[in-house]
């Protein structure tokens, strides 16, 4: 079946610009996590929705960051008046049930963001 | 503060070697995954571990977990160029049910 998928693959803007990355689990994939991967460096966690609900957002960098999910299923990633330092690899994550201890997490391949 | 670290971050072997990727983690944890990328690609599951003494093996890659030691090892058993890919651990925090902490990650390079 098809994989979580993301677009656009990348994404190159201008400094002050705003972007919108989105993502598409696994159907009936109750759980959505995103995260940013920078170079060299392992992923850094963002924000995860149980169904339409994001019960914890601490981990979104800034207020410039926002995500949002509708219909259980696709997620968009919005990030305001962009920075050089949001430049990364934005990793979308899907799993069948609500998280929990050994629930595998699906990747789609990442939307490449370069902040000129 | 939960923090993992892998060592080494970059391996470079001959195929036909073994050999062992560390994961240290500096506080208790009840669960570590490994993955793993290749370039340009999705992360992709490995293992999961979820209790002190488990192993799990698929093909040559054998992963280990000491909960007492916050320790997981990966193994290489007589390495094969199509196991080149930069492998991560992530480990759980047992505050979050979500939350997942990750290592910088290994890059393995095996020359035919």
């Amino acid at each position: 079946g098809a994989g979580v998928s993301q677009s656009p693959s990348n994404k190159v803007t201008e400094k002050g610009k705003d972007v919108e990355l989105r993502c598409d689990p696994i159907s009936g994939h109750t759980a959505l996590y995103w995260y940013r991967q920078r170079l060299g460096q392992g992923l850094e966690f963002l924000i995860y929705f149980q169904g339409n609900s994001a019960p914890d957002k601490s981990g979104l960098p800034s207020d410039r960051f926002s995500a949002e999910r509708t219909g259980e299923s696709v997620s968009t990633l919005t990030i305001q008046r962009t920075q050089q330092e949001d430049s990364a690899v934005y990793l979308c994550a899907s799993s069948p049930q609500a998280a929990g201890v050994g629930e595998t997490q699906y990747f789609g391949p990442g939307t490449r963001l370069l902040v000129l | 503060e939960l923090k993992v670290e892998q060592n080494p971050l970059f391996l470079s072997m001959q195929e036909g070697k073994n050999y062992t990727i560390y994961c240290n983690y500096s506080t208790t944890s009840d669960r570590l995954y490994w993955y793993r990328q290749d370039p340009g690609k999705s992360l992709e599951s490995l293992f999961v571990l979820l209790s002190n003494g488990a192993v799990k093996q698929e093909g040559r890659l054998m992963a280990s977990l000491d909960t007492k030691a916050r320790l997981s090892t990966l193994h290489i058993t007589a390495a094969v160029h199509d196991l080149s890919a930069t492998y991560f651990c992530a480990v759980g925090r047992v505050d979050s049910n979500y939350q997942l902490i990750w290592g910088a990650g290994t890059k393995l390079i095996i020359k035919p």
